[in-house]
């Protein structure tokens, strides 16, 4: 079965701390991985694919298919990092459909 | 570009009443996603089309959901008749052909009282 499973509901952690919102999925052949996220009061958006292997606000995710998790890592957090996150997957000849884990409420105290 | 459209923002409706979410992609994509939101199933697929023609429903919950793309920059998601385990938020997300990213609208809040 295609599962995502994000086990934080919610993190808290305090700004200039790391943060690493945790990813695991199940799928059996090669999924591609996304990080959406979504501010207060704003459209959900793409944050990161796995394929492109790139930063953005600092913000990045590696793909370990052995452990079949795709874990957001972030070194500093910042105030404006707080956001629901959402993993999600989309499988081969699935029209790119998404399957989103349940989402992580980060929180970024000053 | 303004995005993906959806109307209306908010809807509060009394359960066994008909509700009709709007949506219009953006100009020139040929996928459409409806997603749903709630507390407890997080953001689920309902279903989606391509060039107009649904693809996978699989994720509509029962027959008193329905959706019709009749054109390229127009679909609806009804739901008749509402129940209060409907409410929610309501996505729908486009994307175009061979890209990656589905870009969203900003949601119906859903309530069924």
């Amino acid at each position: 079965a295609q599962r995502v499973t994000q086990p934080e509901k919610l993190l808290s952690v305090f700004k200039g701390a790391p943060v690493e919102l945790k990813c695991n999925y199940s799928y059996s052949g090669s999924p591609e991985l996304f990080w959406y996220v979504q501010y207060s009061r704003q459209r959900l958006q793409l944050l990161l694919r796995h394929i492109s292997r790139e930063s953005i606000k600092g913000f990045t995710a590696d793909l370990n298919k052995g452990e079949t998790s795709f874990h957001l890592k972030k070194p500093f957090a910042q105030e404006e990092d707080s956001a629901m996150y959402y993993c999600a997957l989309s499988g081969n000849n699935q029209g790119g459909k998404l399957i989103f884990g349940q989402g992580t409420e980060l929180s970024v105290k000053p | 570009d303004a995005g993906v459209i959806q109307s209306p923002r908010h809807e509060v409706t009394e359960m066994g009443q008909e509700v009709t979410l709007r949506c219009k992609p953006i100009s020139g994509h040929d996928y459409l996603f409806w997603y749903r939101q709630t507390m407890m199933r997080g953001l689920e697929l309902l279903i989606y089309f391509n060039n107009n023609v649904p693809i996978d429903d699989s994720g509509m919950p029962e027959d008193r959901f329905s959706a019709k793309m009749p054109n390229a920059s127009f679909s609806t998601l009804k739901i008749q008749p509402s129940e209060p385990r409907d409410s929610a938020v309501y996505f729908c997300a486009s994307r175009v052909s061979g890209g990656r990213e589905q870009y969203f609208g900003p949601g119906t809040r859903l309530t069924v009282t």
